[in-house]
């Protein structure tokens, strides 16, 4: 079965630090393009950032919102993404779901984990 | 950055309602135009990506065109589980914002 298990999540106060992880299975992730999508209560979508494959060396990109403080990596031999939050601020908090893209190059995500849930408060 | 914005915010339609959203982006995206749907407490799906091609196991109901800067999700006959929120999101180059959604209900 295809599947993006997220965890990690939890209550950091301000300025705190906090790492996700993205366990997938059922797919090739090594040659797959990981996303982060978070999603305050409420609101709408926004995308975080993504990583693309070692084939093209690991590229990152990241929303002017996080760029900075957020920080995407992955192990290919533990089929894991992994969403290192730094100096979090409390606009921060929402779910934080890690997605799957289509293609490495490509940004529409075919596969979603259930998200976990960040909060940032003191 | 290329932003999104979507029309209408939000939607009450009957059963077997022809269903129209639209999305625009700020600048020309090309074909670069995903369609997600998302119900509450839950995931989003990929309806539609590359501005019209339908995603495997999502219904011929739902259909997707457009180009440039202008696009169009359209449900051709409203069901019951329809209801929820649509999601645009352009993939032409990061970031790969995603339009503020629309909320469908049914009537």
């Amino acid at each position: 079965e295809v599947q993006l298990v997220e965890s990690g999540g939890g209550l950091v106060q301000p300025g705190g630090s906090l790492k996700l992880s993205c366990a997938a299975s059922g797919f090739t992730f090594s040659g797959s393009a990981m996303h982060w999508v978070r999603q305050a209560s409420g609101k709408g979508l926004e995308w975080v950032g993504r990583i693309r494959s070692k084939a093209n060396t690991y590229a990152t990109a990241y929303a002017a919102s996080v760029k900075g403080r957020f920080t995407i990596s992955r192990d290919d031999s533990k089929n894991t993404a992994y969403l290192q939050m730094n100096s979090l601020k409390t606009e921060d908090t929402a779910v934080y779901y890690c997605a799957k893209g289509y293609y490495d190059s490509s940004a529409y995500l075919d596969i979603w984990g259930q998200g976990t849930m960040v909060t940032v408060s003191s | 950055d290329i932003q999104m914005t979507q029309s209408p915010s939000s939607l009450s339609a009957s059963v077997g309602d022809r269903v129209t959203v639209t999305c625009r982006a700020s600048q020309s995206i090309s074909s670069y135009l995903n369609w997600y749907q998302q119900k509450p407490g839950k995931a989003p799906k990929l309806l539609i990506y590359a501005t019209s091609s339908l995603q495997s196991g999502v219904p011929s109901r739902f259909s997707g065109s457009g180009s440039g800067t202008d696009f169009t999700l359209t449900i051709s006959s409203l069901q019951p589980e329809d209801f929820g929120s649509y999601y645009c999101q352009h993939s032409h180059s990061p970031p790969f914002t995603f339009g503020p959604g629309t909320k469908v209900d049914i009537k």
